[in-house]
């Protein structure tokens, strides 16, 4: 049971690039999130989703989307990447009145 | 608007003295709360959480944390540190039902045990 695994590990972007973070889980949980971290701020919100085909705008979407094509996948994509999405990205999902379990995360540094 | 506030974004203490870790929410119906721990360059671990059943609620590794309604508080405590205990400690609030989706973050303390 691999629980939640988040893709890549690292990376590193240059301005304007673009990528993908994957997140899959294999619980069968309706709910997934994307976070990121940043030193002092906590994890703040990005985007999640309550099921599969859905998606919520969270505390700071901005320069961000998301799909829920399959209801084990979250996808976050950076269409253009700025040096204040330099960050360290967390995946996590529940089901129901569950806590939400978590990935080990992603460092993404923009240059 | 919901949120949740730590008290403390640095807290240090002795090995082998209690520890305590403060966190407020705002006011709403029926919210479930969670601590989780985050040891450096490492992923989010649950401690605990409460989900509207018994208001003291019991974790790993000692700790434990009281849901007070009338205080809107979730404090987190423990009789005695350890070297281990040191980390990064966040109070997470989900409020409303389970379909209403969104986990709240508070800032984080950070918990720096010294010898």
């Amino acid at each position: 049971n691999a629980g939640v695994t988040q893709t890549p590990k690292f990376r590193v972007l240059k301005t304007g690039q673009s990528m993908t973070l994957l997140c899959a889980q294999d619980m069968n949980h309706e709910y997934m999130y994307w976070y990121r971290q940043d030193p002092g701020m906590g994890l703040r919100l990005i985007h999640y989703s309550v099921g599969e085909g859905t998606t919520a705008k969270g505390e700071v979407p901005d320069g961000y989307n998301v799909s829920r094509l399959k209801k084990q996948n979250f996808l976050l994509g950076l269409e253009s990447a700025a040096p204040s999405q330099t960050s360290v990205y967390f995946c996590a999902s529940r089901r129901g009145e569950t806590e939400a379990f978590f990935g080990q995360g992603t460092r993404l540094t923009v240059v | 608007a919901q949120s949740v506030t730590q008290l403390d974004s640095h807290v240090s203490v002795s090995e082998g003295t209690p520890v305590l870790l403060r966190c407020n929410y705002s006011s709403s119906y029926s919210p479930s709360l969670f601590w989780y721990v985050q040891h450096p360059n490492k992923g989010l671990q649950l401690l605990l959480k409460y989900t509207s059943a018994a208001t003291l609620v019991k974790g790993i590794n000692g700790f434990e944390a009281e849901f007070k309604k009338s205080e809107t508080s979730f404090h987190l405590t423990k009789p005695s540190a350890h070297m281990s205990d040191a980390a990064e400690y966040f109070c997470v609030v989900r409020y409303g039902s389970s379909n209403t989706g969104k986990l709240i973050f508070g800032q984080g303390t950070t918990l720096q045990v010294k010898p």
